[in-house]
């Protein structure tokens, strides 16, 4: 079974232009998340969607940054217009349940890198 | 809000006894968890430990749980070079999804 893919692996992008992530969850997992790893800190939570809808949105950054996951399948998280404060390392993650304690998956990562 | 620390570099001799030290702050955390990144890979589950119990031990990993202080370790017995990575400490509390993670602590072992 294929785990939680993000595409792409590397990203490379000037200041000021626009970048879309891609993650495709595990198959049948209803619960996706996105988080962030800047410059060698702490992973940070960004949302989570339960299927299509986003049930916590707490974490985003600013305006810039817009997360969909139409159909409740794979989700973008766009960056429009990236800032240098925007490298890093995005992880999603996916779980099939909400409730007690669920694993939650995690992909490779997208590393981004503003400059 | 919640927050989750842990010491950035560790270094141990292969066969040798990792002890990761985590602290955290958020009294309501019901789950605990260790994670390991390997370079070039996403983020692996090694083990998890609910808040009312204070010891979990799984192979040659050791989890133990100090809730009084807030304080959670990792040792991994007979230490290999294959468990060179980035180990993530990390929380959540009950009721909700978001994960709350540290800094992450490099392991680096050395032959």
């Amino acid at each position: 079974e294929a785990g939680v893919t993000q595409f792409p692996s590397h990203s490379v992008i000037e200041k000021g232009q626009t970048v879309t992530l891609r993650c495709d969850p595990i198959s049948g997992h209803d619960n996706l998340y996105w988080y962030r790893r800047v410059m060698g800190k702490e992973i940070k939570f960004l949302l989570h969607f339960v299927k299509e809808s986003k049930q916590d949105e707490s974490g985003m950054p600013n305006n810039r940054f817009l997360a969909e996951r139409t159909g409740g399948t794979y989700s973008t998280l766009k960056v429009q217009p990236a800032e240098l404060e925007d490298s890093g390392v995005y992880f999603c993650a996916s779980s099939l349940l909400t409730g007690a304690n669920t694993e939650a998956f995690f992909g490779q990562g997208t590393r981004l890198t503003v400059v | 809000g919640e927050d989750v620390e842990q010491s950035l570099f560790l270094s141990v001799r292969e066969g040798d006894s990792s002890v990761i030290n985590c602290t955290y702050t958020d009294s309501s955390s019901t789950y605990l968890y260790w994670y390991k990144q390997e370079p070039g890979a996403g983020l692996q589950l090694l083990t998890y430990i609910f808040s009312n119990m204070d010891m979990k031990q799984d192979q040659r990993l050791t989890v133990l749980l100090n809730k009084k202080d807030k304080h959670l370790s990792l040792r991994i017995a007979d230490t290999q070079t294959g468990d060179s990575a980035i180990y993530f400490c990390a929380e959540r509390s009950g009721g909700y999804q978001k994960v709350t993670f540290g800094t992450g602590t490099k392991l680096q072992v050395i032959p």
